[in-house]
């Protein structure tokens, strides 16, 4: 069974821009979290979607969103790019919400 | 989520067992203990988990101290491939889904 992909692996913005990173979830499992990783605050959690429904939320601004469509498969957007929003991105997916969590290898942003 | 305290970094030889600590003094009755790894330039991967029994998996142990205040993740026979930072995360079954990563512990495997 394939597990999590998340596409692109890479990208390059500018301040102020917007950016728009997918995630596909092993097949069958409908929860989807995402993080955010960097090396002055380590791995952080964004939000957790299950059924197309946003359940849970971290700390993050309002520039940070996400949706997740019928197939399971999840996007995350951020609008207006600061320069410390350069990271790693990581999406993780679940059977369901409490099951274990799968993570793919993540998107590196580099915003400049 | 109740916190964690791991080592920041162990070093072992390879082929060699490894053992990784983790204390939990805060840990509540529904917290599950799950350990996590990341290798260089990967997502996390998950290793174990358990909530009161030692645990057994084709990747590591698990042993969970009788009061689960602390517990030990097991590594028999490092490998380089094994070189990575080990989170120890507990996990409310209860509670939100998300994960809590602290610092973790990185390892360094000697050939």
């Amino acid at each position: 069974k394939a597990g999590v992909t998340q596409t692109p692996r890479y990208l390059i913005k500018t301040r102020g821009q917007q950016v728009t990173l997918s995630c596909s979830p092993i097949s069958g499992h409908r929860s989807v979290s995402w993080y955010q990783q960097t090396p002055g605050q380590g791995l952080q959690f964004l939000f957790e979607y299950f059924s197309e429904t946003q359940r849970n939320k971290g700390n993050f601004p309002g520039r940070f969103s996400g949706r997740q469509f019928s197939n399971s498969r999840s996007e995350m957007n951020v609008s207006t790019l600061e320069l410390g929003d350069s990271a790693l991105y990581l999406c993780a997916s679940s059977l369901g919400v409490k099951e274990t969590q799968y993570f793919g290898p993540g998107t590196r942003l580099l915003v400049l | 989520d109740a916190k964690t305290t791991q080592p920041n970094s162990m070093e072992s030889n390879e082929e060699e067992p490894v053992h990784l600590p983790c204390n939990h003094s805060t840990i509540s009755g529904t917290d599950y203990i799950h350990w996590y790894r990341q290798l260089p330039s990967q997502g996390p991967e998950y290793v174990i988990h358990g909530l009161t029994s030692n645990v057994n998996n084709r990747m590591a142990s698990l042993a969970i101290a009788e009061d689960r205040k602390s517990s030990t993740l097991i590594l028999h026979r490092a490998t380089l491939r094994d070189a990575a930072v080990y989170y120890c995360i507990l996990r409310d079954r209860t509670g939100a889904n998300n994960l809590f990563f602290g610092t973790g512990t990185r390892l360094t495997v000697i050939p």
